[in-house]
Order: C-alpha cells, then sequence, then structure tokens
C-alpha cells in the first residue's frame, strides 16, 4: 500500500502571497490531520479533517486554513504569508474505512518545507 | 498551563546498552500516548501506542510505559544499534481539544 504523500516537497514563496499544500493519505484513511513542525515549537496541530468534514483546529490564525475532498484528498491553504510561517508542513493519516472507531496511529507523510522571504 | 516535556533534547550511548527516554507531562489527563520516531527531513513514523489503563507495551526491542500517577510515559530501546540513532516524539492526546500535542522530542546517538 502507498503511503501518504505530500505536494510540493520544496516551496519559497514571498511575504504576502498565499500557498496552498496538498496531502494524498492511505487508501482507505479518513482521517487527515495537519501539523506544523518548527525548531522552536516543535510539532503543532493544526487541524483534522474527516469525511470532507473540519473535527478539531489547532490554536492557529484564520490564515490557516483546509479542505478535504470526497476521495479523502486533503488540501492546506495558508493566507497572507508571514516569515514566521517558514516550517516544515506534515499531514498523518488514520481511521482505515473498516474501522469503526477512531484508531490513533497516525502515518506521515514526508512533508513539505515552506521558506517564506 | 499545560506542558508536555521530554527529558533531555539529546541522549548518547553505547551501542549494546538500554536507552531510556522520558515523557512528562502536565495538566493533560490522556487517554492515549504515542511514541514516534522521526529521521532528518522525514516525517515522524508511528512506534507504539498505550492507553491509560495499560501499563505497559512492547514492541520487539522497544517498552514502554505508562505511569498516570506520575505522569509520565517511559520509552526503551533494549541492546541499541547506531540505526536506532535518530529523534524520538512522545505524543498524548488530549482529550478536550481532542487531538494529538507533541513533546519536543529527544535526538538519540547511539554510538558504535
Amino acid at each position: 500500500k502507498a503511503g501518504v504523500t505530500q505536494t510540493p516537497r520544496y516551496l519559497i514563496k514571498t511575504r504576502g502571497q498565499q500557498v496552498t499544500l496538498s496531502c494524498s493519505p492511505i487508501s482507505g484513511h479518513r482521517s487527515v490531520s495537519w501539523y506544523q513542525q518548527t525548531p522552536g515549537q516543535g510539532l503543532q496541530f493544526l487541524f483534522e479533517y474527516f469525511s470532507e468534514t473540519q473535527r478539531n483546529k489547532g490554536n492557529f490564525p484564520g490564515r490557516f486554513s483546509g479542505r478535504q475532498f470526497s476521495n479523502s484528498r486533503s488540501e492546506m491553504n495558508v493566507s497572507t504569508l508571514e516569515l514566521g510561517d517558514s516550517a516544515l508542513y506534515l499531514c498523518a493519516s488514520s481511521w482505515p474505512e473498516a474501522t469503526s472507531e477512531a484508531t490513533y496511529e497516525q502515518y506521515f507523510g514526508p512533508g513539505t518545507r515552506l521558506t517564506v522571504t | 498551563s499545560q506542558k508536555i516535556e521530554q527529558n533531555s533534547e539529546a541522549l548518547n550511548i553505547q551501542e549494546g546498552k538500554t536507552a531510556t527516554l522520558t515523557c512528562n507531562y502536565t495538566n493533560y489527563s490522556p487517554a492515549y500516548l504515542q511514541w514516534y520516531r522521526q529521521d532528518p527531513g522525514r516525517g515522524p513514523v508511528f512506534l507504539l501506542l498505550i492507553r491509560e489503563n495499560e501499563k505497559e507495551k512492547r514492541k520487539e526491542r522497544l517498552k514502554v510505559t505508562f505511569d498516570t500517577t506520575l505522569k509520565q510515559s517511559l520509552f526503551h530501546i533494549t541492546a541499541s544499534q547506531p540505526a536506532d540513532s535518530a529523534t524520538y516524539l512522545c505524543a498524548l492526546f488530549d482529550n478536550y481539544g481532542q487531538n494529538f500535542v507533541f513533546g519536543p522530542g529527544t535526538r538519540l546517538s547511539v554510538l558504535p
């Protein structure tokens, strides 16, 4: 089974621009979570999507948004980029379709390294 | 305030010894706690999950303990190998926010 894929792997943007990152979860997984990882703050939860609905949201400003499509693929958007948004953005998939209750084993993608200049 | 801490930023041990990493938390009541391994430039890899009603979990050379009274989890790698060198992250499930909160990680170096 293919793992979690994220595109693009690397991105350089300028302050004020916006960016869209993409995540394809493991086939059959219904939940996609997004995280931001920086040397100073570590891994921080952004939001989780399940069946096209945002289930949970972390403590990030409204400039960070996301969505999930019917095939479970997810996108994350950051508008009006700031220098502090430079980070590794990771998505993780979980909750196989055959499982009726939430499973908590998260499978991470390789991440998108975003640099804001 | 709520905190999740890992005992040290970096840990060096000799090959063949047991590595013990610590994760402590404050003002959380997690139902689950996980450990991940992360190599440079890669996403974390899930290793083990332990529930609040479980004292210990094992998988091959890995062992995790969970003490809800001490608010602490210990992660052990026995017979460590240089290939075990990586950053290890603990993560607890925050019942209030319904999401995982990660510790800062411990960078383990196993010296040959």
